[in-house]
């Protein structure tokens, strides 16, 4: 079973802080990865890809890969409460729109 | 820019029903997948389709199908339905690998 693990949290941490969520995954053959941000009632929105071992960042948003290792991990800085929803990590094959998603984390920023 | 249509957003049927959900994707993209996605199981892949044709297919019974029209239109049909088949359904399009645009979701209820 090719599987995406997240904890399922919810993680909770204080405006301003630094939000670090992680995401293992089992199939090697995986070579694209995503975080995906939900609100509650909506819809994924897609917030980072990343493709290569190492560090992407984009704006507040840093996502690192480790394909050894096979870990995944999304860092938000200066967290606003507006970041609270849940963060999907999906991986997915070389070609094609097949992703497979962990089952999420759930962050809280309190003010 | 117009974003990913899904139709209907919100449907009852009963068991032994077929439903068919409709989505249009973003213009220019040629790439359209279909989620499901329940409080139990998080986001399934059920398929892809690309240029009218299936390009990946899902973990998902024979019951559960698709098509791809040739304007990117895409509608996915569900036969015999099942309580458990309610779910969020979710269409996603895309221009490259993974980075998928999700729609607001059809939400089925099987009685």
């Amino acid at each position: 079973q090719k599987e995406v693990e997240q904890n399922s949290g919810p993680l909770s941490v204080p405006e301003g802080a630094i939000a670090s969520l992680n995401c293992t995954y089992s199939d090697r053959g995986s070579q694209s990865f995503f975080w995906y941000r939900q609100y509650s009632g909506k819809s994924p929105e897609l917030i980072m890809s990343i493709y290569s071992n190492g560090d992407k960042e984009d704006g507040r948003f840093t996502a690192q890969l480790n394909k050894a290792s096979q870990y995944v991990s999304l860092l938000i800085r200066d967290s606003q409460p507006s970041d609270s929803a849940t963060y999907l990590c999906a991986g997915a094959p070389h070609a094609g729109n097949m992703l497979t998603f962990g089952g999420g984390t759930r962050l809280m920023v309190k003010p | 820019k117009a974003g990913v249509t899904q139709t209907p957003r919100y449907l009852i049927k009963t068991r032994g029903q077929q439903v068919t959900l409709s989505c249009s994707p973003i213009s220019g993209h040629r790439s359209v997948s279909w989620y499901q996605q329940t409080p139990g199981q998080g986001l399934q892949f059920l398929f892809e389709y690309f240029s009218e044709t299936q390009r990946n297919k899902g973990n998902f019974p024979g019951r559960f199908s698709g098509r791809q029209f040739s304007n990117s239109r895409s509608e996915m049909n569900v036969s015999t339905l099942e309580l458990g088949d309610s779910a969020l359904y979710l269409c996603a399009s895309s221009l490259n690998g993974g980075e998928l645009f999700f729609g607001e979701g059809s939400r089925l209820t099987v009685l």
